[in-house]
């Protein structure tokens, strides 16, 4: 089944303490991307990967990594994470960026103390 | 810069109602694809439409229709005879440029159908 997965789905941490959501998609889309959803403020581009080892800052990059090192994969990583950077945060992949298609993995919801 | 705008924040119909859910974009580009996503309770994001910008043709699809209009820079969405399982929230997105790899969202409309 074509799917973009996201772990873990539900996370609870504490601030500093390094995290990574995990982002993999199986139908051999070169674009990947990813997004954070707050109430009264829709969802917000993080980072986006045009192709393997390509990646550009979105609206939001501030305290957010990413790495693009195959394909599939496309991880977000919160160095030292914030409070504010409780979010539900969303994983896309379309099979090249402009005007394919987005499909969102399931979300993951996470919580900074 | 480019921005998009959901004025309505939340909208309530009585089941069967028609609902249309408002959508303004800002861009200066002259090519660019508009997109409406919905949101159900259960939280994923589920694509309903796309539309680019030399395609101003108004589209119908079941109960949904769309009508783009560029001189207005609006791309409103309406849902015929609405049903509970319309519930959701709805997304209107922008992506200003084929060759970019970004894509602007408006805030969402909560629509609430009650039976």
């Amino acid at each position: 089944e074509a799917q973009v997965t996201q772990n873990p789905r539900y996370l609870i941490t504490v601030t500093g303490k390094k995290l990574t959501v995990t982002c993999s998609q199986n139908m051999n889309h070169e674009y990947m991307s990813w997004y954070r959803q707050d109430p009264g403020l829709g969802l917000r581009q993080i980072y986006y990967s045009m192709n393997v080892e390509v990646t550009d800052k979105g609206d939001v990059p501030e305290g957010y990594k990413v790495s693009r090192k195959e394909k599939r994969n496309f991880p977000l990583i919160l160095e030292s994470p914030s409070p504010n950077q409780t979010s539900l945060y969303f994983c896309a992949s379309s099979l090249v960026g402009g005007a394919d298609t987005q499909y969102f993995g399931p979300g993951t919801r996470l919580t900074v103390l | 810069a480019q921005k998009v705008t959901q004025a309505q924040t939340e909208i309530s119909v009585v089941e069967k109602e028609d609902v249309t859910l408002d959508c303004v974009y800002e861009t200066r580009d002259t090519t660019y694809y508009l997109f409406w996503y919905k949101q159900p309770p259960s939280g994923e994001l589920v694509f309903l439409i796309r539309r680019n910008s030399f395609d101003e043709q108004n589209e119908i699809s079941g109960r949904y229709s769309w009508n783009f209009q560029k001189s207005t820079s609006s791309f409103n969405f309406t849902i015929t005879a609405s049903q509970v399982v319309d519930s959701a929230v709805y997304f209107c997105a922008l992506r200003p440029d084929p060759s970019w790899g970004k894509l602007q969202f408006g805030a969402g409309t909560q629509v609430v159908v009650t039976p």
